[in-house]
């Protein structure tokens, strides 16, 4: 199984700025997705991460506030854009190896204030 | 639309068994995982069914009916330990890769 380093593990980030977030795969993998979690809640999808090309964002997440690369197949980054405190969650990086397994990075804690 | 649906909690005692349910409503249907997420700690897999019938690992079995939109995961044997989210995720179409989440059942296992 695919091990994704994630981090920072947390932060505490002033309103108005930006925070990028690394993904980072031990061995190459067809998909990277990106994931917020709120309180309390389920995962929702932010976007693909595509390899050399823009992310496919879902709707309800734009470019501009959630910025996305994947410059190859092991690496990802998410950048949360002009934070405010509604930005304060969990987000995660996960990378499907082959159909069959879906694995999980330990996440990032994002707090605003 | 896309819809999964699991009970919010569940309660059971240690030693005992326990099957939490998923049904799904999904535009496509390429296969459905399951996980568990402990406290402030990442999602961990747990198992993945794309055709009917039973997958047992260990203590944790996973059936999946795709006629009725329809899954279970069994835990035997409950141990404290086994106190966690448990997350439903259905992946609708093989070229996306996307999985859809459940909203999680938060399992208690008490002594």
């Amino acid at each position: 199984s695919a091990v994704i380093s994630q981090k920072p593990s947390r932060d505490i980030c002033q309103r108005g700025t930006s925070l990028t977030i690394q993904c980072q795969v031990d061995s190459q993998v067809t998909m990277m997705f990106w994931y917020r979690q709120q309180p309390g809640q389920s995962l929702t999808l932010i976007a693909t991460a595509n390899q050399g090309s823009e992310a496919t964002y879902e709707s309800g997440f734009v470019i501009d506030k959630f910025p996305i690369s994947r410059p190859n197949l092991t690496f990802s980054t998410l950048t949360v854009s002009n934070m405010s405190p509604e930005d304060s969650s969990i987000y995660l990086c996960s990378a499907h190896q082959g159909p069959t397994e879906a694995f999980f990075g330990q996440g990032t804690r994002l707090t605003v204030v | 639309g896309q819809n999964i649906d699991q009970p919010t909690e569940m309660t059971a005692t240690e030693g005992a068994i326990v099957q939490i349910n998923c049904t799904y409503q999904t535009s496509g249907f390429n296969g459905l995982f399951w996980y568990q997420q402990h406290a402030g700690e990442a999602p961990t897999f747990l198992s993945y069914n794309v055709l009917d019938g039973l997958e047992e690992k260990g203590r944790f079995s996973s059936f999946l009916s795709r006629s009725k939109g329809y899954s279970y995961l069994l835990l035997k044997e409950l141990q404290m330990k086994d106190s966690a989210s448990y997350l439903c995720a259905v992946r609708d179409r093989a070229n996306t890769g996307k999985l859809i989440f459940g909203q999680g059942t938060t399992l208690q296992v008490k002594p």
